[in-house]
């Protein structure tokens, strides 16, 4: 499958608390993007991260990207229960195609 | 306006009718994607246009047909699907550079489309 894995598939965690969730592909990885998906909703583009880049922050964000380990990582830090959402990580796959990871359902209990 | 709009919300529909779906931009973007989303599963590619001509099509069954009118919109119609096809139906935009390229660009998404087929 040409489909990212992403882990945890679920994470429970305590407002104020840090969420951390991984995604590693089989294939090679570039400009990796992350996307958050309310329930029911549409995807919403967090962050991307290119190839040059190891580490990249906005807001309570931090992403890191090993493209050597074909691996990249989510950080939320300090939660709040409206980051309760799925979490895709995204690689570009040929012209126009971006290969989704399995996704992480994250929970921030208030 | 940064906002991808999809009508209608919600559509039930049997096995018999023709529908359709709507989708539309106004950020000049000039790529536009059709995804399938199953229910805790990623989006699926199922098309993409590009200068409003067909670039990519996932080998999707020829009961769903793919138009994009103008660079705004695009529109699923939907013929004699089968209850696998219910799914969370999602359009997005973005600008067409190619994607692994040093300009990789975001796409936007709209709130998508719930088809259930009965």
């Amino acid at each position: 499958s040409q489909q990212g894995e992403e882990d945890p598939q679920a994470l429970s965690i305590q407002e104020g608390e840090n969420a951390t969730m991984n995604c590693s592909y089989k294939t090679s990885i570039n400009n990796l993007q992350w996307y958050r998906q309310n329930s029911g909703r549409g995807l919403v583009h967090l962050i991307l991260i290119r190839s040059n880049e190891r580490e990249k922050h906005s807001g309570r964000l931090r992403v890191t990207l090993d493209t050597s380990k074909k691996s990249s990582s989510l950080l939320i830090t300090a939660s709040r229960a409206a980051d309760t959402a799925s979490y895709f990580c995204a690689t570009p796959s040929g012209t126009y195609k971006y290969i989704f990871g399995t996704g992480t359902r994250l929970k921030v209990l208030a | 306006d940064t906002e991808v709009t999809q009508t209608p919300k919600h559509l039930v529909m049997g096995m018999t009718n023709k529908k359709s779906l709507k989708c539309e931009q106004h950020m000049g973007h000039r790529a536009m994607y059709w995804y399938k989303q199953k229910a805790k599963k990623p989006p699926e590619l199922m098309f993409v246009y590009s200068y409003e001509k067909l670039s990519i099509n996932e080998s999707v069954p020829s009961r769903f047909s793919p138009e994009c009118p103008n660079s705004s919109l695009l529109n699923l119609h939907l013929h004699a699907l089968q209850p696998e096809d219910s799914a969370l139906y999602l359009c997005a935009s973005s600008h067409p550079g190619l994607v692994s390229g040093p300009q990789s660009y975001e796409q936007y998404f709209g709130p998508g489309t719930r088809l259930t087929v009965t």
